[in-house]
């Protein structure tokens, strides 16, 4: 089965870019999508098909997505950005299930 | 406003039932799939089930596969989800989503607030 593996933690000062990664085997080949869940709710979806940002998700969210790694960034982080992070994309080769990273819980400092 | 509101939650005992529902409103329920996710306590999330649009295809992890039923009825926009056998490794926040397409593909782009299953003697 298809295995995501993301960092448990990140941190980053307030203003600064975080960059969350997700690691998986040719993940480029792949299309990723992002989940950002705060403390007591449900997850949101911030980032889809690599790069793409749904409606109401702010220019400062980011993805790009090669080879074995995608990455979501946030650039000019702010105190609201503080929660977990999940990538997740489709298992074609296990009846085409869907797979979540470990999720990576990002601190504003 | 487009939404999901999950109910049937609770507490039941090892090897015991539950029923979840989420009933769906301010889309067109039928032209797209339907997913559950769990998370259980302090944990990561866990794809658990996904059924197509026109519920003719069903999928299931292997941790729930033969325990659990999902199913939908279109003509009332509700999402369902038999649970049975209940262990406590199925304790978990219960997660209805819906799915950008009618099959499983595409990302997760409504979720539902959850719905508690606590499964303990």
């Amino acid at each position: 089965s298809y295995v995501l593996t993301q960092p448990p933690s990140v941190s980053v000062a307030p203003g600064k870019t975080a960059r969350i990664t997700c690691g998986g085997n040719n993940i480029g080949s792949k299309s990723v999508h992002w989940y950002q869940q705060k403390p007591g709710q449900a997850p949101v979806l911030v980032i889809y098909y690599d790069s793409d940002r749904p409606s109401g998700i702010p220019e400062r969210f980011s993805g790009s997505n090669s080879g074995n790694t995608a990455t979501l960034t946030i650039s000019r982080v702010e105190a609201g950005d503080e929660a977990d992070y999940y990538c997740q994309v489709w298992d074609s080769s296990s009846d085409h299930r869907g797979v979540f990273g470990g999720g990576t819980k990002l601190t504003v400092l | 406003e487009v939404q999901l509101v999950e109910s049937g939650g609770g507490l039941v005992q090892p090897g015991g039932s539950l029923r979840l529902s989420c009933s769906a409103s301010g889309f067109t329920f039928s032209s797209y799939a339907m997913h559950w996710v769990r998370q259980a306590p302090g944990k990561g999330l866990e794809y658990v089930s996904a059924i197509s649009s026109n519920g003719g295809s069903t999928y299931y992890a292997d941790s729930v596969k033969g325990r659990f039923t999902i199913s939908r009825d279109n003509s009332k926009n509700t999402l369902y989800l038999q649970m049975s056998s209940l262990r406590a490794e199925d304790t978990a926040v219960y997660y209805c989503v819906k799915g950008e397409y009618s099959s499983s593909s595409g990302a997760f782009d409504i979720w539902g607030q959850g719905t508690m299953v606590t499964v303990s003697s």
